[in-house]
């Protein structure tokens, strides 16, 4: 199994609402990410967990909650958006945090689009 | 911090000619350089990478890249475009922080259109 799976595919809410978006990888990967990408812009990362601790926080507003409760699941819980978080939401994943020549494996995403 | 600068918003290509889609970096110390394909409403996917070696780095369906070090580029080519080929071309770069964790991060994108 070499997927990261992502659901749900597409996710409308509003602004008073709160959503989790959902990350699974099964294989044996000990970093996870999660980006956000705009459209027709380059993915700009998030969240780094590393051996299921969060290692980067890119400085991501406090709507934005992530959670790593085991090392094939990442979550994104969301709360409070605005419209400008409208976005796909990619979740990655990479053997480890460190080795300069991991490569990410990247799962379909979510697209949001928050009302 | 380490950077990756694609220079083409577009790139647009006959079916059966040679490609290039271009990037330069600019990275304190040694550069780690990746290329990632992305189709419509998919998320990324690897096509290869220079770590070190060989200056031409051979990866899947059939692209390779040629690192320079004294133009500091890491440009992307296929000798034989598809239409399949048409996507967006994201060029990325290692950033190695202090904490050890080493994020990658993406240039803007290029736009490839292969034309029948």
């Amino acid at each position: 199994d070499t997927e990261v799976t992502q659901t749900p595919k597409h996710l409308v809410m509003g602004m008073t609402n709160k959503k989790s978006l959902k990350c699974e990888q099964h294989m044996g990967h000990r970093a996870m990410y999660w980006y956000k990408q705009k459209a027709k812009k380059p993915p700009e990362l998030m969240f780094v967990y590393s051996y299921e601790k969060l290692s980067i926080n890119e400085s991501v507003p406090s709507r934005f909650s992530p959670e790593c409760p085991n090392s094939s699941l990442l979550n994104l819980h969301l709360h409070a958006l605005q419209p400008e978080d409208s976005a796909l939401y990619l979740c990655a994943s990479s053997l480890q945090p460190t080795g300069v020549g991991e490569k990410l494996f990247f799962g379909s995403g979510t697209q949001l689009s928050v009302l | 911090a380490q950077s990756v600068a694609q220079p083409e918003d577009q790139v647009n290509v006959a079916e059966g000619n040679p490609l290039t889609v271009k990037c330069t970096y600019s990275v304190s110390g040694n550069p780690y350089l990746f290329w990632y394909v992305q189709y419509p409403n998919r998320g990324l996917q690897f096509l290869l990478k220079y770590i070190t070696g060989d200056n031409l780095v051979k990866g899947s369906y059939g692209f390779e890249a040629e690192f320079n070090k004294s133009q500091t580029s890491f440009h992307l080519k296929k000798p034989s475009a598809l239409v399949s080929d048409s996507a967006l071309y994201f060029c990325a770069v290692r950033d190695l922080r202090g904490s050890g964790n080493t994020p990658l991060v993406f240039g803007k994108g290029t736009r490839l259109s292969v034309i029948a």
